[in-house]
């Protein structure tokens, strides 16, 4: 099994959608949780991270559940600038950040 | 937020040669760093983990003879592909931990995109 599972997708939304990722991890102890952003051939880009009240960065809303072992991202009103490749990533021992493979979202007019 | 530099930004290179990728935490010190590869559509992979003064520890899989990493200081730590062959071009990646920060999230280079031909 893989440390950070995630389904690849792609999801194909119209604009104004609200969207949906999960992500699964293996490590019960892992400590910290991250959702990125990354563009076709670019570095991937901190989006926000994830806490274990849950928070919200305008359409961007994240959530943990550690019983569960998942991380979620949730986008409202998706835009065609949200088209990307969302990848969430956990640290692990040793401080080590462990991605998903990512999520492919594309937003269509 | 905490930026680090890496270079080159792309690189062609011959097959059987050697290349040489810098990265660089510009205004943190960065005790760990990680080395990471993306082959296209695909996921980055973690490679190896850089520790300054110390052996950097490879994930399973990867040849440490192949690439070698040096993390001579707090602040850099370089990656050398060596005898560079055509299934080695790829997208390296590498990111950083503030030393005085590390929880929180790793800062990114902007990556090298290595063809070997």
């Amino acid at each position: 099994r893989k440390e950070v599972e995630q389904d690849p997708g792609p999801f194909n939304v119209p604009e104004g959608a609200t969207v949906a990722f999960n992500c699964t991890y293996s490590n019960s102890a892992s400590q910290s949780f991250f959702w990125y952003r990354q563009d076709c051939r670019k570095e991937p880009k901190l989006l926000m991270s994830v806490y274990s009240s849950g928070n919200e960065d305008g359409r961007f809303t994240a959530q943990l559940n550690r019983a569960s072992q998942y991380i979620s991202l949730l986008i409202r009103d998706s835009k065609l600038s949200d088209s990307a490749t969302y990848l969430c990533a956990v640290n692990s021992g040793g401080f080590k950040t462990i991605f998903g493979a990512g999520t492919r979202l594309f937003v269509k007019a | 937020g905490a930026v680090v530099s890496q270079h080159p930004s792309w690189v062609i290179c011959k097959s059987g040669t050697s290349v040489k990728i810098e990265c660089r935490s510009l205004d943190f010190q960065a005790t760990t760093m990680f080395w990471y590869r993306q082959f296209p559509k695909q996921s980055l992979m973690l490679m190896a983990t850089s520790n300054e003064g110390s052996k950097a520890t490879y994930e399973q899989g990867v040849e440490k003879d192949k690439f070698l990493i040096n993390h001579a200081s707090l602040t850099l730590s370089t990656l050398t592909v060596t005898s560079a062959h055509p299934e080695d071009s790829s997208f390296y990646i590498c990111s950083a931990l503030d030393r005085d920060r590390m929880n929180t999230e790793a800062f990114f280079g902007q990556g090298t995109r290595l063809t070997v031909v």
